[in-house]
């Protein structure tokens, strides 16, 4: 079956601007989790939904991220105000529960460049 | 404050001889690590994963060794293959199981 896709896959803009970031999950799997990976860093969490809510925010850096998952489904990582340093690759990762145990399945990220 | 860190951030290894990546942790309140693979433009994929009251898992070439007293895994493959070549990153899923905490990952280059 299908594994998690996000799109696009690069993405560049200029400091200032808005952007976003789509991730379709594995279908069935409720919980969807949002990282980011700078340069020679490991992913850092963002963001953790389960179902539309957000369970966990406590990642998000600062106000001008915001992700949203309406449906349960699809989630878009929104950054407005974009800055140099938010440059990174940003993955999205699925599972079918929650917990450590629940292996959770990688999409191939959006390369993020602020300009 | 990093709570799983890998501190060698290359490894290169011969075809066939043994590889051997390490991880240590700060919290111990883990109890349960994971192995991600990640190839280029690829996200991480799952490898092996072991829980705190093993001190071993093995499956096939991939076997993880846990240290709980050191607060140090480390993951061995062997026979290594080419085909292993990518980054290893050990995790850690923090207290709600929801967060994952990465190392910085050690990336591995078998040699033919």
């Amino acid at each position: 079956g299908a594994g998690v896709s996000q799109t696009p896959s690069n993405k560049v803009t200029e400091k200032g601007k808005y952007v976003e970031l789509r991730c379709d999950p594995i279908s069935g799997h409720t919980a969807l989790y949002w990282y980011r990976q700078s340069l020679g860093q490991g992913p850092e969490f963002l963001i953790y939904f389960q179902g539309t809510g957000a369970a966990d925010d406590s990642g998000l850096p600062n106000d001008r991220f915001f992700a949203v998952r309406p449906e349960g489904s699809v989630s878009t990582l929104k950054i407005q105000r974009t800055e140099r340093g938010d440059s990174a690759v940003y993955l999205c990762a699925s599972s079918l529960g929650t917990g450590g145990k629940n292996e959770q399945f990688f999409g191939p990220g959006t390369r993020l460049t602020v300009l | 404050d990093q709570q799983v860190k890998q501190n060698s951030p290359s490894l290169s290894v011969q075809e066939g001889r043994i590889s051997i990546l390490n991880c240590d942790y700060t919290n111990s309140m883990f109890d349960y690590f994971l192995w991600y693979k990640k190839y280029p433009a690829e996200g991480p994929t799952f490898l092996i994963s072991i829980s705190s009251i093993k001190d071993k898992n093995e499956d096939g070439r991939f076997t993880v060794f846990l240290n709980k007293s050191a607060k140090h895994l480390s993951l061995h493959i062997v026979p290594s293959q080419p085909g292993d070549s990518a980054v290893y990153f050990c995790a850690a899923p923090g207290d709600t199981g929801n967060q994952f905490y990465f190392g910085t990952g050690t990336s591995l280059t078998v040699i033919p």
